[in-house]
């Protein structure tokens, strides 16, 4: 089973910077198979990036994910304050089929 | 407009079965790969189990704590997506979510529905 781990734990930003978040793999990762969520308090996760670096419909362009084989990034280029929340990288495998990562807490400085 | 609602959850005994449903709307739901995935309370995301469409030969997986326990199901023409959940244990309490599938991402997520397994 390949490991999420997701850094750092939380982030502390203020609106108007720009912030980088962490994904790191155990194992090699197809971009393919790397996505990343975000998840406000009581709501639902929503899909923000698939494929390592394709915004899902209706994401602003500040928001854009790098990265390849064991290392992935997601960068917020602006902070807006409806940017602060938690963060999930996800990736697709065999078992189990779907593997999350932690989580960043992004908050506000 | 893709609409996922989930009902069914509520407070369970440990050893007890409770059964969720998914209504979907704004998409052709036969032609849909469904997912369930759990957050227990201030934790994580944890995906419990897939089901494909029925051209594909609707074949199932759940994870590794819920399998023999949880059967992922569907109904096309009811457009519903169910969890059922036996032998319930406290570790299974958790706010549940059904997702579609778009290539290997999980595009739409429901509300989400508690499961609270508690004596």
């Amino acid at each position: 089973e390949i490991v999420l781990t997701q850094s750092p734990g939380t982030l502390s930003l203020s609106p108007g910077e720009r912030a980088t978040l962490s994904c790191r793999a155990s194992q090699s990762v197809s971009s393919s198979y790397l996505a990343w969520y975000q998840q406000k308090p009581g709501q639902a996760p929503r899909l923000l990036i698939y494929d390592a670096s394709t915004r899902a419909t209706g994401i602003p362009d500040r928001f854009s994910g790098s990265g390849s084989g064991t290392d992935f990034t997601l960068t917020i280029s602006r902070l807006e304050p409806e940017d602060f929340a938690v963060y999930y990288c996800q990736q697709y495998g065999t078992s189990p089929l779907y593997t999350f990562g932690q989580g960043t807490k992004l908050e506000i400085k | 407009e893709v609409h996922l609602v989930e009902s069914g959850g509520g407070l369970v005994k440990p050893g007890g079965s409770l059964r969720l449903s998914c209504a979907a709307s704004g998409f052709t739901f036969s032609n849909a790969w469904m997912n369930w995935v759990r957050q227990a309370p201030g934790k994580g995301l944890e995906w419990v189990g897939r089901i494909e469409s029925k051209t594909n030969g609707g074949t199932t997986d759940h994870a590794a704590p819920v399998k023999g326990r949880f059967t992922i199901a569907r109904d096309d023409s009811k457009n519903t997506l169910y969890l059922q959940m036996n032998s319930l244990k406290t570790e299974d309490t958790a706010v549940y979510y059904c997702t579609t599938q778009s290539g290997y991402a999980l595009d739409y997520w429901g509300q989400g529905a508690l499961v609270t397994v508690s004596s």
